[in-house]
């Protein structure tokens, strides 16, 4: 069965820094593409980040420069490092795996993330 | 703010058939594969449409998605209380490089 389990999140402060995990089993992140979507509070849909299986990534621009989408084959686990934070990226992180044509397929359950002071 | 433009709301009583539209661009929904995805409240998004137009296995018939130009629809024919949630399409952008989500459309069974 595959499934997909976020941590990591929390409360941190503006321009902090923070890692968010996501421990996948019932298949190997290495063999499909990975995504990181958001969701702010009572808000839409964001996509973050994607990470090929052959290893190139992409960003969207709100996150380019900022966040890191990594993987470790070892613990069949996928990370977003997020630097610089500001409140505007306060939103729910939904890790998911991507079968390209046929779609974001699973996903996980989301860790939340707040940047306050 | 996204490019893709989804109405705000929509809704019907039980049994009737609702759509919902997503307005895009050449450099998305033109090019390339629209996916729809239905969010309950509380839970993660749910795969409803791929490539346009083809449900994943388990998705009721009731929902259909099409694609023409710069738009895309999804239909929800038969409406059901259960369908009562948030709908996003969502396509690669050629120009941006990445995934953009629309806004979202609220659907309601009255």
């Amino acid at each position: 069965e595959v499934q997909l389990v976020e941590s990591g999140g929390g409360l941190i402060q503006p321009g902090g820094s923070l890692r968010l995990s996501c421990a996948a089993s019932g298949f190997t992140v290495t063999s499909y593409y990975m995504t990181w979507v958001r969701q702010a509070p009572a808000k839409g849909l964001e996509w973050v980040s994607l990470l090929q299986s052959g290893g190139g990534t992409y960003y969207a621009d709100s996150v380019r420069g900022r966040f890191t989408i990594s993987r470790d084959k070892s613990k069949n686990t996928v990370f977003l490092q997020m630097t610089s934070l500001r409140a505007d990226d306060t939103a729910v992180y939904y890790c998911a795996r991507d079968r390209l044509n046929y779609g974001i397929d699973y996903w996980g359950q989301g860790t939340l993330v707040t940047v306050s002071s | 703010q996204s490019v893709l433009t989804q109405t705000p709301s929509a809704s019907g009583t039980p049994g009737q058939r609702v759509t919902i539209s997503c307005s895009g661009s050449s450099f998305n929904i033109e090019r390339n594969y629209v996916y729809w995805y239905q969010q309950l409240p509380g839970t993660a998004p749910k795969l409803l449409i791929y490539t346009s137009d083809q449900r994943p296995s388990g998705v009721p018939d009731r929902f259909s998605g099409s694609k023409s130009g710069t738009s895309a629809s999804l239909a929800i024919s038969g409406l059901r209380s259960e369908d009562e949630a948030d709908y996003y399409c969502a396509v690669w952008d050629d120009s941006l490089s990445g995934y953009v989500f629309g806004t979202g459309t609220k659907v309601t069974v009255l």
